[in-house]
């Protein structure tokens, strides 16, 4: 049964500790990416990867950090240096065909993390 | 960079037609997409256009693109409150990237 997980599904943490989101596809996709969804303002790219072992920023990467160790897994660290960590964070996958544009990413359902 | 608009909210009644919009700024978007959000989960396609295309059907969906205008919508024929659910946007970027709209909630009522 192909997909991809998040978990856990709601994580708290106090204000000022480093937390880790946890993401893994199954779907042999080479592209990952992380989102934060905030009501009212949709969905922001944090960071993507588009193969393992390289990944570039997205529109909204200060306080954030990633690695992608194998094809698999897609880590997302949100750092005490985030302002506002509060929110719920999607990471989806894609397999991408060089030079086709077509590109349906595949969702997983979400970690809400609250900062207390 | 793109740059992709939606209205946020849009309130039907059960078996009516709900039409969803979209406005996107980048001209060079092949391929555009509306995804489908239920409460609390992640995002689940529902359809695709492609640039060169005016309309596509499936089903219950129709959209409808004008690319002079730059403006995508989502017809949904005959509202079920099973479709109740946020409705997003996205327009192929650069590289690898999608942009998103902020999404439109569709309420259904009785």
């Amino acid at each position: 049964d192909g997909g991809i997980t998040q978990s856990p599904k709601y994580l708290f943490r106090k204000e000022g500790q480093n937390v880790t989101l946890s993401c893994e596809q199954n779907l042999n996709h080479d592209a990952m990416y992380w989102y934060r969804q905030d009501p009212g303002q949709g969905l922001r790219l944090i960071y993507y990867s588009q193969i393992v072992n390289d990944f570039q920023k997205g529109d909204i990467a200060e306080g954030y950090s990633v690695s992608r160790e194998k094809k698999e897994s897609f880590p997302l660290t949100v750092t005490s240096a985030q302002k506002n960590p509060t929110a719920f964070y999607l990471c989806a996958s894609s397999q991408r065909v060089a030079g086709f544009p077509y590109n349906e990413q595949f969702f997983g359902p979400g970690t809400r993390l609250t900062v207390l | 960079g793109e740059d992709v608009e939606q209205s946020l909210f849009l309130s039907v009644r059960e078996g009516d037609s709900s039409v969803i919009n979209c406005t996107y700024t980048d001209s060079s978007s092949t391929y555009l997409y509306w995804y489908k959000q239920e409460p609390g989960a992640g995002l689940q396609l529902l359809t695709y256009i492609f640039s060169n295309m005016d309309m596509k059907q499936d089903q219950r969906l129709t959209v409808l693109l004008n690319k002079k205008d730059k403006h995508l919508s989502l017809r949904i024929a005959d509202t079920q409150t099973g479709d109740s659910a946020i409705y997003f946007c996205a327009a192929t970027g650069t590289a690898s990237k999608l942009t998103f709209g902020t999404g439109t909630r569709l309420q259904v009522t009785l």
